[in-house]
């Protein structure tokens, strides 16, 4: 296990398409996070599991946009009716609850709706 | 809630200069605090952790950072850069979850 790995790396879609992203985490990680980062600014935190549980949500994420992790493993990312503002690089992280070790993170999904 | 601010986006340095990137943290409770890079091109990578203890902590590559509470502070810094330290550079704190700072574009001239 060498990483977190996201899919697909790049997704280029229509305005008003769903698209669906993947996040396949650190296998002993049981934490698991959403960020968004755009241009000029630091990732912004989307959601957060533990185990398969959502735990907590940003005010970011709107109704269009719904994350599942339903076994504990992977993840995925949903952002139904795409709209240009979603344009961004979609970031997924891992860690272990009480380690010091920080957070694991992917390479990302960059996201272009046209 | 967590909050970070970086003061400098953007900074430009000559091989060899001292550098020292500004952080400043907002937190209610205990924070653990990092510095995180991303090279251009590359994902984000862990430069270096604070969690507790010295309040120096010393990182990969060099770099540094100094926690100093009175001042809700964590400053990286490197005494030489070099042209492959051109990146981004970004302060973190958790609570929760790790908050990030907006980030710092470091370009090193050769």
């Amino acid at each position: 296990d060498t990483g977190v790995s996201q899919n697909p790396r790049h997704k280029i879609t229509k305005r008003g398409q769903n698209v669906t992203f993947r996040c396949d985490p650190i296998s002993e990680h049981n934490r698991l996070y959403w960020y968004r980062q755009t241009l000029g600014q630091g990732p912004e935190f989307l959601t957060y599991f533990q185990n398969e549980a959502q735990l907590e949500k940003s005010r970011l994420l709107s109704d269009r946009f719904s994350a599942e992790r339903p076994k504990g493993s992977f993840s995925t990312l949903e952002i139904q009716r795409t709209e240009q503002g979603d344009s961004a690089m979609y970031l997924c992280a891992s860690s272990s609850t009480g380690s010091k070790l920080g957070y694991t993170f992917g390479s990302g999904t960059r996201l272009t709706v046209v | 809630a967590q909050s970070v601010s970086q003061h400098n986006h953007h900074v430009i340095l000559s091989e060899a200069a001292s550098l020292e990137l500004g952080c400043n943290y907002s937190y209610g409770g205990t924070v653990n605090l990092f510095w995180y890079v991303q090279y251009p091109g590359q994902h984000l990578q862990l430069l270096l952790k604070y969690f507790s203890g010295d309040p120096l902590v010393k990182g990969i590559k060099g770099f540094e950072a100094e926690f100093i509470k009175s001042k809700f502070s964590f400053n990286l810094r490197k005494p030489s850069v070099q042209w492959s330290d051109t990146a981004e550079y970004f302060c973190a704190v958790t609570g929760n979850k790790l908050v990030f700072g907006s980030g710092t574009i470091l370009r090193v001239k050769s």
